[in-house]
């Protein structure tokens, strides 16, 4: 089955630890996001990857590293930097196209706890 | 600011109504806009989209409107079912950054039976 897989469901860290969270997609898309949803604040993109090798910063970035080695790959590293961490964290992916239209295929989310 | 915007944060509907779900937006250069639906700790699930070229798509019990003088589209879901229950996002695809979706922050909408 294809689809995009967020690992893991859970997780939980201690102040001023490094954490990262994984997501993998087997859809071949090209782009790549990571979102974070805290409640009554809908969708903030953190970071975002159209091609290997390449990714920019999105709305609320800092805090936040990321690596795309891989195609199929955009794992996200919450620093400790990040100052309000806890939080609702969602993968994307979308096919590009010229021309087309796609929609973003999403992740089931990683929620992060900070203990 | 907000470019996306779904001013109601709930909504309640009975169960075989009619579910009308809103969302305006800012930029009149945005041409391709999406709903999605969400259940608690899971990712967004696509619903429906519409192209700019359209002013109404529709997909069995789901129906989008886009009104784009007024910069404001609608979701309809007829009849409502319990099923339906979850928290829909608007959003639309933003060519200026590379083709990135900018979200609303939500609806709840609960379908009573």
């Amino acid at each position: 089955d294809g689809g995009i897989t967020q690992s893991p469901k859970y997780l939980f860290r201690k102040e001023g630890q490094n954490v990262t969270l994984s997501c993998e997609q087997n859809l071949n898309h090209d782009a790549m996001y990571w979102y974070r949803q805290d409640p009554g604040q809908g969708l903030r993109l953190i970071y975002y990857s159209q091609i290997v090798n390449d990714f920019q910063k999105g709305d609320i970035a800092e805090g936040y590293s990321v690596s795309r080695e891989k195609k199929e790959s955009f794992p996200l590293t919450v620093t400790s930097a990040q100052k309000n961490p806890t939080a609702f964290y969602l993968c994307a992916s979308r096919r590009l196209r010229q021309g087309v239209n796609t929609e973003a295929f999403f992740g089931q989310g990683t929620r992060l706890t900070v203990v | 600011d907000q470019q996306v915007k779904q001013n109601s944060p709930s909504l309640s509907v009975q169960e075989g109504r009619i579910s009308i779900l809103n969302c305006d937006y800012t930029n009149s250069m945005f041409d391709y806009f999406l709903w999605y639906k969400k259940y608690p700790a899971e990712g967004p699930t696509f619903l429906i989209s519409i192209s700019s070229i359209k002013d109404k798509n529709e997909d069995g019990r789901f129906t989008v409107f886009l009104n784009k003088s007024a910069k404001h589209l609608s979701l309809h879901i007829v009849p409502s079912q319990p099923g339906d229950s979850a928290v829909y996002f608007c959003a639309v695809l933003d060519r200026g950054s590379q083709g990135n979706l900018i979200f609303g922050k939500g609806t709840k909408l609960s379908v009573k039976p």
